[in-house]
């Protein structure tokens, strides 16, 4: 079912760096590509998302960098917090149709303090 | 605005049992997903209702697996009988008709001993 292959698995950070997670997808009617933010026990939440008619979108410290012929968007978290410390999962749907979200692996991010 | 809700929190059965998860949308949103979380993975659509139809349910074990969606607003998953492998969080989503976002409540951890 893999539509979406997210890296690295887990990612180790200093406070006030940046934490780059890459994810490329296969299905070209793919429309809508989020972030989501998963703590433990908690379910995930939507962090940021873009559309493929803008290579990039930014929201604060989050950023989606988006490339269309490679097939490939990462997520950019700027000047790291300890509390980003998270599970985070890139995901696509084609928006016209079933809305079928497809989720990658996720990645799990920890800032040192 | 309440979120979307789901019990139990946590459920330990033994293998060739039943169980079942209990989840209430937000209100007003007509798209409801079962979501299979296993450890270290990312989440994987097992149904999707829109209202109470059956949009999608490709990825549903169908000799162990059932959900309903009565009325169209709550929803129950059953599994009967349960398999060790059965062992994950199942999360509840739900989005508004056509909606590209969704919301995630906390899931249910299941643990089939």
């Amino acid at each position: 079912q893999q539509q979406v292959k997210q890296s690295p698995q887990s990612l180790i950070v200093q406070k006030g760096g940046i934490s780059i997670i890459n994810c490329a997808y296969e299905n070209t009617a793919f429309d809508y590509f989020p972030w989501y933010q998963q703590f433990p026990g908690k379910g995930p939440a939507l962090l940021i998302a873009i559309r493929p008619d803008v290579s990039e979108k930014k929201e604060g410290r989050f950023t989606i960098s988006f490339n269309k012929s490679a097939k490939q968007f990462s997520l950019h978290i700027m000047d790291s917090q300890p509390g980003d410390s998270a599970t985070y999962f890139c995901a696509a749907s084609m928006t016209i149709g079933n809305n079928d979200m497809r989720f990658g692996a996720g990645t799990r991010l920890t800032v040192k303090p | 605005e309440a979120g979307v809700a789901q019990s139990p929190r946590y459920k330990i059965i033994e293998k060739r049992q039943s169980v079942a998860f209990w989840c209430n949308p937000i209100s007003g949103h007509a798209t409801l997903y079962w979501y299979q979380q296993i450890l270290g993975q990312g989440p994987k659509l097992l149904i999707q209702f829109q209202n109470n139809g059956v949009v999608d349910d490709s990825q549903l074990p169908k000799d162990r697996f059932s959900a309903e969606r009565l009325k169209g607003v709550d929803s129950t998953l059953k599994i009967q009988p349960a398999k060790l492998e059965d062992s994950a969080v199942y999360l509840c989503a739900s989005s508004l008709a056509g909606g590209a976002v969704l919301f995630f409540g906390q899931g249910t951890r299941l643990t089939v001993v």
